[in-house]
């Protein structure tokens, strides 16, 4: 069956540009996270739906970034007035549903490059 | 700060040899995970561990959970170098188990 799936796999933009980074999920996963990875590092969690609600967002960096999810499957990233520091592997995540039980199985990631 | 670090952050082995790396967590959790990462690639889930578990296995990996110490090891045996990858811990908090924390990794280099 289908995986994760992010696109776009690579994206390089402008400084000041926004960006929307987006997310398939498996099927039938009612829960989705955003996390981001620096080179080499670990990952820092951004944001979890549950279904189409965001009980937590604790991790968004800024007010230049925001999520949505739709219907209970895609979801998009986007980072407005990008900013080079915002450059790194944004990944994406999907369990069955949202407990710390259940495997979470993630996309290739976007590698976001910020000229 | 993170709540899982990996120890170390880098092991090179030779084929067959054993990999052993450790996950030290500041907080009470119910679950344990560990990921592998592949370069370039999204992380792949390995095993799953909860809080009253000792010890789980999964073909050549071996989980071991120390509550008390607040570790957790991840062993693999007779290493190949298809197992050259990042190997990250990941986290629950007692208080809220809807979402994992994830360590910084161990990066494995085996060579043939």
């Amino acid at each position: 069956g289908a995986g994760v799936s992010q696109s776009p796999s690579n994206k390089v933009t402008e400084k000041g540009k926004d960006v929307e980074l987006r997310c398939d999920p498996i099927s039938g996963h009612t829960a989705l996270y955003w996390y981001r990875q620096s080179l080499g590092q670990g990952l820092e969690f951004l944001i979890y739906f549950q279904g189409n609600s965001a009980p937590d967002k604790s991790g968004l960096p800024s007010d230049r970034f925001s999520a949505e999810r739709t219907g209970g499957s895609v979801s998009t990233l986007t980072i407005q007035r990008t900013q080079q520091e915002d450059s790194a592997v944004y990944l994406c995540a999907s369990s069955f549903w949202g407990n710390s039980n259940q495997p979470q199985h993630f996309g290739d990631g976007t590698r976001l490059s910020i000229l | 700060s993170q709540q899982g670090e990996e120890d170390p952050q880098a092991l090179s082995i030779q084929e067959g040899e054993n990999a052993t790396m450790n996950c030290s967590y500041k907080t009470s959790i119910n679950n344990l995970q560990w990921y592998r990462q592949n370069s370039g690639r999204g992380l792949v889930h390995l095993i799953l561990i909860r809080s009253n578990e000792r010890e789980k296995h999964s073909g050549r990996l071996r989980v071991t959970l120390d509550t008390s110490k607040k570790n957790s090891s991840l062993l693999i045996t007779a290493s190949r170098a298809a197992d050259t990858a990042s190997y990250f811990c990941a986290t629950d908090l007692s208080y809220n188990t809807d979402k994992l924390i994830f360590g910084t990794g161990t990066r494995l280099q085996v060579f043939p």
